[in-house]
């Protein structure tokens, strides 16, 4: 079975910091996603990033950013300048590679960003 | 606006009470899910479908039922519900390993 792990259940950052929110998993698959999802106080979840095992690189959305360590099974997400509307919480997220599959959440990170 | 919709956005239910909570999306997504988020536990997975008439549980699906007669619709029901089964639920869907697109929620108290 899957598992995902976020060890961090608060952060706070300062507006323009750096931050990063820890994820591990434990998988014995070779295929599969892996995602961070930002839900603010609006309750809506919202798609921030998406990594695929297979790629080597890692993936970018303009202030957000990932280390991907396959051989680790990490996946830290990065958020540069942060801002007051980042505030939020974050979840990070695994999916095997096949269609039709559920994803599975870590617990969760809240983290608060202050001017 | 394409998307998920669920309804009702809020809901108060006494012990032993039945309910639907519903979920429709209009972007012929085959595959659709429900999630229940407690506070501190992330979401958790009741029930999923991976198209018309085929639907299988998930990790918590004690206590609901759902159905999809549709492409566009998959209800979820609680019969007799209780105060564990207070928590905010999810709609999902997807289209093959893309992204999921989620619901705006709907927040359930059982008194």
């Amino acid at each position: 079975a899957q598992t995902v792990t976020q060890s961090q259940p608060e952060m706070s950052v300062q507006e323009a910091e750096t931050v990063t929110l820890s994820c591990t998993y434990d998988t014995s698959e070779n295929n599969y996603y892996l995602f961070w999802y930002k839900q603010p106080p609006s309750r809506q979840m919202i798609l921030v990033i998406r990594q695929e095992a297979y790629k080597q690189q890692n993936a970018t959305e303009n202030r957000f950013s990932v280390n991907f360590q396959k051989a680790a099974k990490s996946f830290s997400l990065k958020i540069s300048d942060s801002q007051l509307g980042d505030t939020a919480m974050y979840f990070c997220a695994f999916m095997i590679h096949q269609a039709g599959t559920a994803l599975i959440f870590g617990k969760g990170t809240t983290l608060s960003v202050s001017s | 606006n394409a998307g998920v919709t669920q309804t009702p956005k809020f809901r108060i239910l006494k012990i032993g009470q039945s309910m639907t909570l519903q979920c429709a999306q209009d972007m012929n997504h085959n595959y659709m899910y429900w999630y229940r988020q407690d506070p501190g536990m992330g979401l958790k997975l009741i029930y999923y479908s991976v198209g018309a008439g085929i639907t299988d549980k998930g990790e918590v699906p004690n206590g609901y039922n759902v159905s999809r007669s549709t492409t566009e619709d998959f209800p979820l029901r609680l019969e007799l519900a209780a105060p564990s089964q207070t928590s905010v639920y999810f709609c999902a869907s997807s289209y093959e390993l893309y992204g999921y697109t989620f619901g705006s929620g709907t927040r359930l108290t059982v008194v």
